[in-house]
């Protein structure tokens, strides 16, 4: 899977865009940016997942740049408890071998303040 | 509710002792994994199965044994010959072909 970089803390004013990036410039064409945060002390929950188009769901936005080296995780209004660590991940989707890994970096720790 | 459990929340264990973490899903899904976190740090994969009776080490898998007999459960037992077992443990599963993995609330365990 491919490397991803991201910085180890961000912060956001509560209401406002919180915009996080990941840079993944070894990625291979047939791998996927997916983004997942885990607040403390739980189990992290998947958010959104792309291939090159822009996607939106009802938790957020993620924002994938034309020469797919970097990505953009968007959430419009930011609320305290959107206060988590957030992860950026590459991976292929289709199954066999390996690719059912998946492997999860440091992440960015978000903290929304009021 | 379909989800995926992990029990118990909190575990205590002395030193030298091996110990289960159970992890039971009903969201039919045939990949499971196993996860360690460390205080401050991502999750490192200990093992995962794409099927039953089948499964694979991940980056982490010393002192660590996993079971898949049936495809909702995959049961981890930490043995004494893991070093530093005081961690929360998270377990997940994912469907075949899709790659959104379902994660536990995790399970601390403590050793002392």
């Amino acid at each position: 899977d491919a490397k991803t970089t991201q910085p180890p803390s961000m912060d956001c004013a509560e209401g406002r865009a919180a915009n996080l990036p990941c840079n993944h410039s070894t990625i291979s064409g047939n791998e996927y940016v997916y983004w997942y945060r885990q607040i403390h002390s739980q189990g992290p929950q998947y958010i959104i997942h792309g291939l090159k188009n822009n996607e939106t769901n009802e938790m957020a936005s993620l924002i994938i740049t034309e020469d797919r080296k970097s990505s953009t995780l968007i959430l419009p209004h930011a609320t305290l408890r959107d206060t988590a660590v957030y992860y950026c991940i590459v991976r292929v989707a289709e199954s066999g071998g390996s690719n059912y890994k998946l492997t999860f970096g440091k992440g960015t720790l978000l903290t929304v303040n009021p | 509710d379909g989800g995926i459990t992990q029990s118990p929340k909190y575990l205590f264990r002395k030193e030298g002792q091996n110990v289960t973490l159970s992890c039971e899903q009903n969201l039919n899904h045939d990949a499971m994994y196993w996860y360690r976190q460390d205080p401050g740090q991502g999750l490192r994969l200990i093992y995962y199965s794409q099927i039953v009776n089948d499964f694979q080490k991940g980056d982490i898998a010393e002192g660590y044994s996993v079971s898949r007999e049936k495809k909702e459960s995959f049961p981890l037992t930490v043995t004494s010959a893991q070093k530093n077992p005081t961690a929360f443990y998270l377990c997940a599963s994912s469907i075949r072909r899709l790659t959104e993995a379902f994660f536990g609330q995790g399970t601390r365990l403590t050793v002392v």
